[in-house]
């Protein structure tokens, strides 16, 4: 059974750091990853999607790397800013389904 | 920029009642979903959908549950007897195809409360 952890849960950092959020999952057999933002009470933002055969997406301030053998996605988000302030999940997908982490929430101070 | 719609926002209802959750996906897409996150935990995949029929469910999606797309723009989630559990926020989402190689898109949820 696919499981998917996120770490770190939580992360506060000033504004204008860089930083890397982690996604792990457990079985390789995964046909995409697909990177979320979730502000609070709200629904989800597509991010990123990277497909299995992908090493790496980018959007702007974002890349998202993937690793599929290791099981290991990164989200980078460049020169954090306080409106990047939101929970950021993971999801992998699977042939069943669509398998999320718990996210990390990101706190960007000014 | 297109975007899926969801309605209600916030929905209470009492345990034992029906309740008709209903969802408007991004225009030429063909493929929908449902999920639900209950409060503090993990987002959930319930169902997926394409060309008129359930194409993948997971075992939370079990006879309470039904999904239809009644015309040519709504896609609807319907539990038939709701129990306290069920108080979750339920997400839609749509694909331009197949979840396998396209984003999935989604909906802002409809908060359901079980009371």
């Amino acid at each position: 059974k696919q499981e998917v952890t996120q770490i770190p849960a939580a992360l506060s950092v000033p504004e204008g750091e860089n930083l890397v959020l982690n996604c792990s999952f457990t079985d390789s057999a995964i046909y995409n990853l697909q990177w979320f933002r979730q502000d609070p009470g709200k629904g989800l933002t597509s991010l990123l999607l990277i497909q299995s055969s992908q090493r790496e997406q980018t959007s702007g301030r974002l890349n998202a790397s993937l690793d599929k053998s290791s099981g290991r996605s990164t989200l980078y988000i460049a020169a954090s800013q306080p409106g990047d302030s939101a929970t950021y999940l993971c999801a992998v997908r699977t042939w069943h389904d669509m398998r999320f982490g718990a996210g990390t929430r990101l706190t960007v101070k000014p | 920029e297109p975007e899926v719609t969801q309605t209600p926002s916030h929905q209470v209802t009492q345990m034992g009642q029906e309740v008709i959750l209903r969802c408007v996906p991004i225009s030429n897409h063909l493929y929908f979903y449902w999920y639900r996150q209950i409060l503090g935990q993990k987002v959930e995949f319930l169902v997926s959908f394409y060309n008129n029929e359930i194409s993948e469910k997971s075992e939370i999606f079990d006879d309470q549950f039904s999904v239809e797309r009644p015309d040519g723009s709504n896609f609807t989630l319907k539990i038939r007897s709701t129990k306290l559990e069920d108080s979750a926020m339920y997400f839609c989402a749509s694909s331009a195809q197949g979840a396998t190689s396209n984003e999935q898109f989604f909906g802002p949820g409809t908060r359901l409360t079980v009371l």
